[in-house]
């Protein structure tokens, strides 16, 4: 079965800095999809960043970038320049498709705090 | 494009009474997906829906049952309703079909369920 760790319950980091929250996952499957979701305090989840496991170009958007190690089976999110409004839960999640469905796994989540 | 819609956002019931919460897709979504938000479990897989059916169901007891309409609407049922079941019921939505990159899920602002 597939799973998600993430080892890091809490982190904090000044403002305009740079951090990086880790995931490693077990699974023995060669084609799937990982992401990252930030939770503010406002409580929805929003997508944060996706990585399709077949690409080796590790996917960025803006501040936010993955380092994807897939025989590491690792997949680390950075934000840099971090800002205010980043303070929130991160979770990694594993996704397969497969049997004509797909399935997510969540780890337990990194609370991200900025501080100012 | 409206985002996913979840209704009531906040709920008070008594043990032993049973609750349903409401949830639209994004516009063009065919399936829905429920999860359960607690401090202790983190996310939890309830059940998944696609055109109708439930393709996926997680490990939680026949308490919990969900519908899926023709316009891709869902609705979950929990009855008699335990303390433990007080958490955030998120509910996500995805295009569903065979391909990975249409199984992004985005995530609605959940429904808040304190069971006193």
């Amino acid at each position: 079965a597939q799973t998600v760790t993430q080892s890091q319950p809490e982190m904090s980091v000044q403002e305009a800095e740079t951090v990086t929250l880790s995931c490693t996952y077990d699974t023995s499957e060669n084609n799937y999809y990982l992401f990252w979701y930030k939770q503010p305090p406002s409580r929805q989840m929003i997508l944060v960043i996706r990585q399709e496991a077949y690409k080796q170009q590790n996917a960025t958007e803006n501040r936010f970038s993955v380092n994807f190690q897939k025989a590491a089976k690792s997949f680390s999110l950075k934000i840099s320049d971090s800002q205010l409004g980043d303070t929130a839960m991160y979770f990694c999640a594993f996704m397969k498709y497969t049997s004509g469905t797909y399935k997510y796994i969540f780890g337990t989540g990194t609370r991200l705090k900025v501080l100012a | 494009k409206a985002g996913v819609t979840q209704t009531p956002r906040y709920l008070i019931k008594t043990r032993g009474q049973q609750v349903t919460l409401s949830c639209s897709p994004i516009s063009g979504h065919r399936s829905v997906s429920w999860y359960q938000q607690t401090p202790g479990q983190g996310l939890q897989f309830l059940f998944e829906y696609f055109s109708e059916t439930q393709r996926n169901k997680g490990n939680f007891p026949g308490r919990f049952s969900g519908r899926q309409f023709s316009n891709s609407r869902s609705e979950m049922n929990v009855s008699t309703l335990e303390l433990g079941d007080s958490a955030l019921y998120l509910c996500a939505s995805s295009l569903g079909g065979p391909r990975y990159s249409g199984n992004t899920i985005y995530f609605g602002e959940g429904s808040w369920l304190t069971v006193v």
